[in-house]
């Protein structure tokens, strides 16, 4: 079986802070690959990053950085001068060689006030 | 590139009435197609997935059913909706099974 647990439901900053979305997992296999998705207000979602599990490199994209740690079972995001089109609904994601299917945290809405 | 379609975008349906939601996958061959409910609020459901023509996975038994007819079309089915079949419907589509899944804009259905 796998987890994934987002313990914050919602999250609201003032725009330019930084803020970080936790994400933590849970598989018994030693091959599996981490996701973020973006839903803004309009409902569909969008992809933002995959991470597999032999890759502990940290990434950085724009405004967008996430922090990988095996150790802890983490693939933390973080969003560097918050935007308030960064508001939205962040979800992270797993799935495993074994189970192969994907599980989705329950999402944490990211409100960025002007 | 490819393009995932759904439709119709929103519906509202009476308690009792059939449901015919359609997703159909621009510029791939044999991918693997997902039905997800999002109910308000909440996370994302896996319905169903199908890793090719007329193989479909149920996950969660209700009364909804899925179809593959063609390899890049997917259909999610009821004979007589519920109030809690309310909810947005997202369909994804995948290379593999472990791969990135990709969504559609999805529908928002109202069972009144």
């Amino acid at each position: 079986a796998q987890k994934v647990t987002q313990a914050q439901t919602e999250i609201s900053v003032v725009e330019k802070e930084d803020v970080t979305l936790d994400c933590v997992y849970e598989t018994r296999d030693t091959t599996y690959y981490l996701f973020w998705y973006k839903q803004p207000p309009s409902g569909e979602l969008v992809f933002l990053i995959r991470r597999n599990s032999f890759d502990e490199q940290n990434e950085i994209s724009g405004r967008y950085s996430w922090n990988f740690q095996k150790s802890t079972s983490s693939f933390n995001f973080t969003i560097t001068a918050s935007q308030v089109v960064d508001s939205a609904v962040y979800f992270c994601a797993l799935v495993s060689g074994g189970y192969q299917k994907v599980t989705f945290g329950i999402g944490t809405k990211l409100q960025v006030i002007p | 590139s490819q393009t995932i379609h759904q439709w119709p975008a929103t519906l509202v349906q009476p308690v009792g009435s059939p449901l015919s939601l359609e997703c159909t996958v621009e510029g791939t061959s044999n991918p693997n197609l997902y039905w997800y409910r999002q109910a308000a609020g909440r996370g994302l459901q896996l319905l169903f997935y199908s890793v090719g023509i007329g193989q479909i996975s149920s996950e969660v038994p209700q009364n909804l059913s899925a179809s593959r007819p063609q390899d890049r079309q997917f259909i999610l089915s009821s004979k007589k909706l519920l109030l809690s079949d309310s909810g947005f419907y997202l369909c994804a589509w995948s290379v593999h099974r472990t791969d990135t899944q990709y969504f559609g804009p999805g529908t928002r259905l109202t069972v009144l």
